[in-house]
């Protein structure tokens, strides 16, 4: 079936703009994942969501960075009046909250680079 | 979660096999390791995830000694392919999913 897609794959933006970045999970998974990779850096959490729980927020680096999740479908990770230094790639994660192991499946990520 | 500790990058021929080590003295009773592989511009992926002694799956093995402090992918005679960064992760596995701490990997290039 379809893996995780996301859009847009690149952006481009000014300094203060506003950015969403879209996150489609694989259908039926029910934990979808934020993070955010700096170039040439390991991932770093961001959000988590799990069914209809409350998001674990602790990895939002700043009051800037919000994201929403429609039920158990797709996720959209907003960044307000965008930094420099939140240039970097964003990934999104899904998995299924059954499994007796936490295999996360990655789509192919957001290119965000602020001007 | 346990610290990780492995190293930055490695060179291999083709067709050699490529052990990857990584060290978590903290690994707790309830943690599992757990590997993924990330080609440049993409997502990572899961390759193989143990909690003692061996693991072999199409990919990889994942060797895992008794006092679980250590353990090392190996990739048995990659190819050009298997150029990526690898990340080794220790975690607690349980039915609610939490977020992956992934450090900066092992660099892996594989020269023919």
């Amino acid at each position: 079936g379809a893996g995780v897609s996301q859009s847009p794959s690149n952006k481009v933006t000014e300094k203060g703009k506003d950015v969403e970045l879209r996150c489609d999970p694989i259908s039926g998974h029910t934990a979808l994942y934020w993070y955010r990779q700096r170039l040439g850096q390991g991932l770093e959490f961001l959000i988590y969501f799990q069914g209809n729980s409350a998001p674990d927020k602790s990895g939002l680096p700043s009051d800037r960075f919000s994201a929403e999740r429609t039920g158990e479908s797709v996720s959209t990770l907003t960044i307000q009046r965008t930094q420099q230094e939140d240039s970097a790639v964003y990934l999104c994660a899904s998995s299924l909250s059954e499994r007796s192991y936490n295999e996360q499946f990655f789509g192919p990520g957001t290119r965000l680079t602020v001007l | 979660l346990a610290k990780t500790t492995q190293p930055i990058s490695m060179d291999s021929y083709e067709g050699q096999e490529v052990n990857i080590t990584c060290s978590h003295n903290n690994i707790a009773t309830n943690d599992y390791i757990t590997w993924y592989q990330q080609f440049p511009s993409q997502g990572p992926r899961f390759i193989i995830q143990g909690y003692k002694t061996k693991v072999t799956n199409e990919v990889a093995s994942l060797f895992i000694p008794a006092d679980r402090k250590s353990s090392t992918l190996s990739l048995p005679r990659v190819s050009l392919s298997d150029t990526a960064v690898y990340y080794c992760l220790v975690g607690v596995v349980d039915s609610g999913n939490t977020p992956l701490v992934f450090g900066k990997g092992t660099r892996l290039s594989v020269i023919a």
